[in-house]
């Protein structure tokens, strides 16, 4: 069974500051990460993916991968209060790179 | 572009009806994903296809639930008979077999059985 762990929050942080949302994974042939955020009553929506370790940047957002440690994270730089949602995180395998393994999300809410 | 569009995008039924749910995938994505959501169980995979063909159903819960794709740009996934325990927001996602693998996400079915 692949666990996907996350950290159920809620997170909370004031407008301006940054969002550390974290996800660590149990099987180490894990090959692709991807972050998505789900506002209330809506469908998941691809922020970022990253396939090797290191950083990778996208305005705001920052993803972070460390397979030795079996983690990924998300940074959110100068979070706003639209940032507020629960954030999921995805893994796949090396022998399946189609099937995603999603952790059960993390709810972050940025105070004004 | 037009994104996955899913229909209905609300469905209330009875126990014991038959509910069909439908997905149009993003077009020239050849993997579809259904997905169903719910506060106690998180995100489900329930079956995948890749190229029409199924790959995995190993999510689907029960004989009661069955998914077709007949062809690249349209799949059901069918409940027969509903149950209360049913009740869930079914997503239908697509993506590509090669490349990113990243999956797209449709705006869902909410389905509610009384």
């Amino acid at each position: 069974q692949k666990e996907v762990e996350q950290n159920s929050g809620p997170l909370s942080v004031p407008e301006g500051a940054i969002a550390s949302l974290n996800c660590t994974y149990s099987d180490r042939g894990s090959q692709s990460f991807f972050w998505y955020r789900q506002y209330s009553g809506k469908s998941p929506e691809l922020i970022m993916s990253i396939y090797s370790n290191g950083d990778k940047e996208d305005g705001r957002f920052t993803a972070q991968l460390n397979k030795a440690s079996q983690y990924v994270s998300l940074l959110i730089r100068d979070s706003q209060p639209s940032d507020s949602a629960t954030y999921l995180c995805a893994v796949t395998v090396i022998y399946n790179f189609n099937k995603f393994y999603f952790g059960s999300g993390t709810k972050l809410n940025v105070k004004p | 572009d037009a994104g996955v569009i899913q229909s209905p995008r609300h469905e209330v039924t009875e126990m014991g009806q038959e509910v069909t749910l439908r997905c149009k995938p993003i077009s020239g994505h050849n993997s579809l994903f259904w997905y169903r959501q719910t506060m106690m169980r998180g995100l489900e995979l329930l079956i995948y296809f890749n190229n029409n063909v199924p790959i995995d159903d190993s999510g689907m819960p029960e004989d009661r639930f069955s998914a077709k794709m007949p062809n690249a740009s349209f799949s059901t996934l069918k409940i027969q008979p509903s149950e209360p325990r049913d009740s869930a927001v079914y997503f239908c996602a697509s993506g590509l077999t090669q490349g990113s693998y990243e999956q797209y996400f449709g705006p869902g079915t909410r389905l509610t059985v009384t």
